[in-house]
């Protein structure tokens, strides 16, 4: 069955960076995209930006860029999103979803991790 | 402010229907059959409920249907039941931004 795993729960200071990386099995991973969506707590869904797996083409947010970075590495079926010069406003929890390519569809989704971020 | 616009929240009866509108422009939801629909229930993750406006994926009730027309896409939801109480959002392409842009959510409670 296809799963999305990712890493677990940071802390981070303001002004730090955080990794959060998102595992594939179950499918073939360079045949999709991954894209990533966050969730601020009591609040809605927001779109961060993807990665088309195949060939590492990335598209981010306007809001995001320059801020955020998503890479993957096919030898090991696994999404990886750095997000730079935390605030406050990014505690958050971070999904990564699957994506085939030339829809908007997300078919599976990862379970989730809450980055907080606070001195 | 969500670039999609959803109703903070609706209500139903089981056994009811109810429809969730996502209400958009001609450079998004007017402009393409690609809206889709998640449902989310507290702390877990969405789940994808409808795609391309109107295609139910296997496994999801046909209960649930979408529709659109101009500007605005929707989520019908036939024959409520308790477990449909969750939050619901829509997710369409936006040329103006060349991005994706979500609604702001819905929550639906079974009276």
């Amino acid at each position: 069955q296809v799963l999305l795993v990712q890493s677990g729960a940071e802390v981070r200071e303001p002004g730090a960076s955080v990794e959060v990386s998102c595992k594939a099995s179950g499918y073939t991973f360079t045949s999709y995209a991954i894209h990533w969506v966050r969730q601020a707590p009591g609040q809605g869904l927001e779109w961060m930006g993807r990665i088309v797996v195949g060939n590492g083409d990335t598209k981010y947010s306007q809001k995001f860029q320059g801020r955020v970075t998503i890479t993957r590495d096919t030898s090991a079926s696994t999404t990886y999103m750095v997000l730079s010069s935390l605030t406050s406003e990014d505690t958050a929890v971070y999904y990564c979803a699957r994506n085939p390519v030339g829809t908007i569809t997300f078919d599976y989704w990862g379970q989730g991790t809450l980055v907080t971020v606070s001195s | 402010q969500s670039a999609l616009t959803q109703p903070a929240s609706v209500s139903g009866s089981p056994g009811q229907s109810i429809t969730i509108s996502c209400t958009g422009t001609n450079s998004d939801v007017g402009s393409y059959d690609l809206v889709s629909w998640y449902q989310q229930y507290p702390g877990k993750a969405p789940k994808l409920m409808i795609y391309e406006g109107t295609k139910r994926p296997s496994g999801v009730s046909n209960r649930f249907s979408g529709s659109k027309s101009g500007n605005t896409a929707s989520l019908t939801i036939s024959g409520l039941q308790a477990e449909d109480e969750a939050d619901y959002y829509c997710c369409s392409y936006a040329s103006s931004s060349n991005s994706l842009v979500f609604g702001g959510g819905t929550k639906l409670t079974v009276l």
